[in-house]
C-alpha cells in the first residue's frame, strides 16, 4: 500500500530559527495535504499542495511530485509553533504520514 | 468557511460498554467522510470510508460489526465503539470533504479513554 515518511522524527529548535520538515510518500499520484496538530489532538490544515510551491505567513509548502517528496519550512520559528506536523498523500483515502514533532524553545 | 464538529471531545467508558461519536460537517456537503483513529503513538489507522450513496469501506482489522457507521445525510456521520476494550483507547478522528474532492477538514477528535 502507500507509504509516506516524514522526517526528522523530532526536531528542537530555539525561537527565530528556521525549520525545514520533509515528506517523502511511494505514490507518484500525489495530492499532498499538510497539517498542523494541537497538542490537544485538533488536526489543522496548513496547506493542500498537489504540487509546486504555496506560501502562507512563515510557512511555506514545496511539492516535488515527480521526485516524489515534498517539504514544509517554516521561517523565523516561534514557540507557539511548537506541536506535531503531518503530512498526508491523499488516494481514495487520506494516507498519513509518520509525523515530525516541533518542539520551538523561548 | 469549512468545519468539522465532533461530539463528544471526551468520554470514558467502562470495558466491554459501548459509545457513540457524531461529526457534524458545517459550510459545505461532506460527501465523504473518514474515520481515524490515532494511537497514544500518534499512528494514523483509517477505519472505514463512507460515501453518501456508497456502501460504506472497512479498513483491514476495523468492522461494521464493531464500528458501525452511520452516514444518513451530507452534513451528518456518526460512529459507534461496540463492546469498547482497552486496545480501542485514543483519539477518534472525522475527516469530511465535498464533492470538489481536495482538501479534507478535521473535527477537534473524540478521545476515547477505556477503564
Amino acid at each position: 500500500g502507500q507509504q509516506v515518511q516524514q522526517s526528522p522524527a523530532s526536531l528542537v529548535l530555539q525561537e527565530g530559527e528556521n525549520a525545514e520538515l520533509q515528506c517523502n510518500f511511494s505514490s507518484t499520484a500525489t495530492r499532498l495535504q499538510w497539517f498542523y496538530q494541537h497538542p490537544g489532538g485538533r488536526l489543522v490544515s496548513l496547506f493542500y499542495n498537489p504540487s509546486g510551491t504555496k506560501h502562507t505567513g512563515r510557512l511555506t509548502s514545496t511539492t516535488v511530485t515527480n521526485e516524489r517528496r515534498g517539504s514544509l519550512h517554516i521561517s523565523s520559528s516561534q514557540t507557539t509553533d511548537s506541536g506535531t506536523y503531518f503530512c498526508a498523500n491523499m488516494g481514495y483515502k487520506l494516507t498519513f504520514g509518520t509525523g515530525t514533532s516541533l518542539l520551538v524553545d523561548p | 468557511g469549512a468545519l468539522v464538529y465532533q461530539y463528544p471531545r471526551r468520554t470514558i467508558c467502562k470495558s466491554g460498554t459501548s459509545m457513540r461519536m457524531e461529526c457534524q460537517a458545517v459550510g459545505f456537503q461532506a460527501t465523504s467522510v473518514a474515520w481515524y483513529r490515532q494511537s497514544p503513538q500518534k499512528t494514523f489507522e483509517l477505519i472505514a470510508l463512507s460515501t453518501v450513496n456508497s456502501a460504506i469501506k472497512y479498513e483491514q482489522n476495523f468492522t461494521q460489526e464493531k464500528f458501525p457507521i452511520s452516514h444518513p445525510n451530507l452534513s451528518f456521520s456518526s460512529m459507534t465503539v461496540l463492546n469498547a476494550y482497552l486496545e480501542d483507547r485514543g483519539l477518534y478522528l472525522c475527516g469530511a470533504r465535498d464533492g470538489g474532492g481536495t482538501e479534507v477538514f478535521f473535527g477537534k477528535g473524540t478521545r476515547l479513554t477505556v477503564v
